[in-house]
């Protein structure tokens, strides 16, 4: 069982490039997060699905999009990629809503250049 | 002032030590309280969820929630190498509040053998 699998797992951009970040849950889970963890910051939300076809912005939402086709996948996208963005980013899923227990991916960790 | 306020540490015990981290937090809506540990290089892993003041115990893991001094507490008896980590506290307001989930900066554990 694989729980949140995300890709890739490391990453160097130049800045203006642009990428998505790839994230697949196996558990069946409606709820899926993506997070950005900086250095004793904690982890900030940045968008969230409650299920298929439907989205919401987190805390930190700006330069970055998202979709949800499927109940497992829920990509990342960067369209212009911007020093401020350097991160560890952080893909999750939950049965139930945004307070309820979350699985975590293991990251992916972002430079940009 | 953060909503959640936790020290970054290091915090180093030795072997066989109690281990004692705490969080501060600012907004009295917060009704869901979790415990996440953070392994190098990994996403974080969920240890302990309650929702009420009081404690709750697993194993060698006990939390704690003060509602009435905002102030919630793990502790990790006889503490293991394996429980050097970085650990998360959580806090979470409902949807009929806000449905705001807010993470701690995380606390640096090393028990050294």
């Amino acid at each position: 069982n694989a729980g949140v699998t995300q890709t890739p797992k490391f990453r160097i951009l130049k800045i203006g490039q642009s990428m998505t970040l790839q994230c697949t849950q196996d558990m069946n889970h409606n709820y899926m997060y993506w997070y950005r963890q900086d250095p004793g910051m904690g982890l900030k939300l940045i968008y969230y699905s409650v299920g298929a076809g439907i989205t919401d912005k987190g805390e930190v939402p700006n330069g970055y999009n998202v979709s949800r086709s499927t109940t497992e996948d829920f990509p990342l996208r960067l369209e212009l990629a911007a020093p401020s963005q350097t991160s560890v980013y952080f893909c999750a899923s939950s049965r139930g809503g945004l307070c309820q227990p979350q699985h975590f991916g293991d990251g992916t960790r972002l430079s940009i250049l | 002032q953060k909503e959640v306020e936790q020290d970054p540490g290091p915090l180093s015990v030795p072997e066989g030590a109690i281990v004692s981290l705490n969080c501060t937090y600012s907004n009295s809506a917060f009704q869901y309280f979790m415990w996440y540990r953070q392994y190098s290089r990994k996403g974080p892993e969920l240890l302990m969820y309650t929702y009420s003041s009081g404690n709750k115990e697993d194993g060698r893991f006990t939390a704690q929630v003060d509602k009435s001094s905002k102030y919630i507490s793990l502790f990790i008896r006889d503490s293991q190498p394996s429980d050097s980590a970085t650990y998360l506290c959580a806090m979470c307001v409902g949807k009929a509040a806000g449905n705001k989930l807010t993470f701690g900066g995380g606390t640096r554990v090393l028990v050294k053998p």
